[in-house]
């Protein structure tokens, strides 16, 4: 059982925009940053947000992160084929031990 | 550019211990930490700790402590993942990451994966 809660799938069409929640606690989400990663079949994650809200160099703007309180979400806008992947919402709790979310399964109908 | 280069697949027996490697270039060894994050087949990820190439400090994840070990070797820009008393439940993907400059906490590049497999 993760320590974050993610939505274990979610799904959308073409064009569309989906979010992905991510639910943690005052010691991990309430006083850090959270990140959020991308899995595709067969590959290592990719770094997608880091810092609640910062997309790294080569991450399309159509991808953002939020953060409020203990939640955070990501949302991905215009919504493309080669987005379906797995999403991993992680973040640090107080003793500096990382945690992750489950993950959610996006799928593009 | 930057490369971490993970070490190929283990076959293991209950009770044994591994060693992954995970070697770097395309960048300064010494000025980023680098985590291990594991994927059981199926499953989600889950860190197990970091090492600082520098000084060496280590600090693991309270359900891997007494039985992970990670260390460098900084004239070779490597940094090791040893696990012992494997378990069957330890079968799973290893990764190298990366912490990147000013967020050592987000990890910008990963290795390859190892595959590791305990079984009798």
């Amino acid at each position: 059982q993760s320590v974050l809660t993610q939505p274990p799938s979610a799904s959308g069409t073409p064009g569309q925009r989906v979010t992905i929640s991510c639910s943690g606690s005052s010691s991990n989400i309430g006083s850090n940053y959270v990140y959020w990663y991308q899995q595709l079949p067969g590959t290592a994650p990719k770094l997608l947000i880091y810092m609640n809200n910062q997309r790294p160099s080569g991450v399309p703007d159509r991808f953002s992160g939020s953060k409020s309180g203990t939640s955070a979400s990501l949302a991905i806008s215009g919504l493309q084929s080669e987005d379906e992947a797995d999403y991993y919402c992680a973040a640090w709790d107080d003793s500096l031990n990382g945690v992750f979310g489950g993950g959610t399964k996006l799928t593009v109908l | 550019q930057v490369q971490l280069v993970q070490s190929g697949a283990e076959v293991k027996k209950p009770g044994a211990s591994v060693k992954v490697s995970c070697k770097t270039s395309g960048y300064t060894f010494t000025v980023f930490y680098l985590h291990w994050v594991r994927q059981a087949p199926g499953q989600g990820l889950e860190w197990m700790g970091w090492i600082d190439p520098y000084s060496g400090g280590t600090n693991y994840a309270q359900k891997f402590q007494g039985r992970v070990i990670m260390t460098r070797d900084t004239s070779i820009s490597t940094a090791y993942m040893d696990l012992s008393r494997l378990r069957s439940d330890d079968t799973a993907l290893y990764y190298c990451a990366r912490g990147r400059y000013g967020d050592t906490y987000a990890f910008d590049f990963w290795g390859q994966g190892t595959v590791v497999t305990v079984s009798s």
